[in-house]
């Protein structure tokens, strides 16, 4: 099985700082990498699939990058909508998510 | 607009079966496969199986394989997941996922409300 590791696993930032968050697979996925937010008692939401396409009707300050086994999603200027927890998911093989980095508002 | 909205929360007993439903509006139902995606109170997302709603065809993860059953009614657009022998491991929120996917990338674009399933004797 592909292993999936995020980090931080957590921070807190405040509005307008740039955000990255780092996701690592345990072998090469190419690009067959999404990233999701899940607000607290909500489903996920997509937000980048295929490693840096944006999903539609997702906020242009959201991107996302990287191929291989390392990938990096980035908010330019982080919102207070967007506190949460940030899922990266390979879907190389049988999918698998990373275990969250949760985004706290300072 | 695409909705995908699941059944109501169960509590069931530890050994009993529980079945959760998904019905699908908003697209051609047999063009999407719907994913199971399922969460433990305060834990990450873990992927179960996946059903395509076009053959019926199914994957499921190695965890729950041979304790779950994933299927879809093409009539009323509705997807079903029925997990057996169930332990209090298996407490978790249940979501389902509209699979989307070209031949360069595959992805959960539109997901179910949840429900809540209680393994609890």
């Amino acid at each position: 099985d592909i292993q999936m590791t995020q980090s931080p696993s957590s921070l807190s930032a405040s509005v307008g700082d740039r955000v990255s968050i780092t996701c690592r697979a345990s072998q090469s996925i190419s690009t067959y990498l999404n990233w999701y937010l899940q607000k607290p008692g909500k489903a996920p939401k997509l937000l980048i699939y295929a490693a840096s396409s944006l999903q539609s009707g997702v906020p242009s300050r959201f991107s996302g990058s990287g191929s291989g086994t390392d990938f990096t999603l980035t908010i330019s200027s982080l919102q207070p909508e967007d506190f949460g927890t940030y899922y990266c998911q390979q879907s190389y093989s049988d999918p698998g998510f990373g275990p969250g980095t949760k985004v706290d508002i300072k | 607009q695409v909705h995908l909205v699941q059944s109501g929360a169960e509590v069931k007993k530890p050994g009993a079966s529980v079945k959760v439903s998904c019905k699908a509006s908003g697209y051609t139902f047999t063009t999407y496969g719907i994913s199971w995606v399922r969460q433990a109170p305060g834990q990450g997302l873990e992927w179960m199986g996946w059903v395509s709603a076009y053959n019926g065809n199914t994957n499921y993860a190695r965890k729950v394989q041979g304790r779950v059953t994933m299927t879809t009614d093409t009539t009323t657009s509705t997807a079903y997941m029925e997990l057996r022998s169930l332990r209090s491991d298996d407490t978790a929120i249940y979501y389902c996922a509209r699979d989307t996917y070209s031949s360069t990338w595959y992805a959960f674009d539109y997901w179910g409300q949840g429900t809540l399933v209680t393994v609890s004797s």
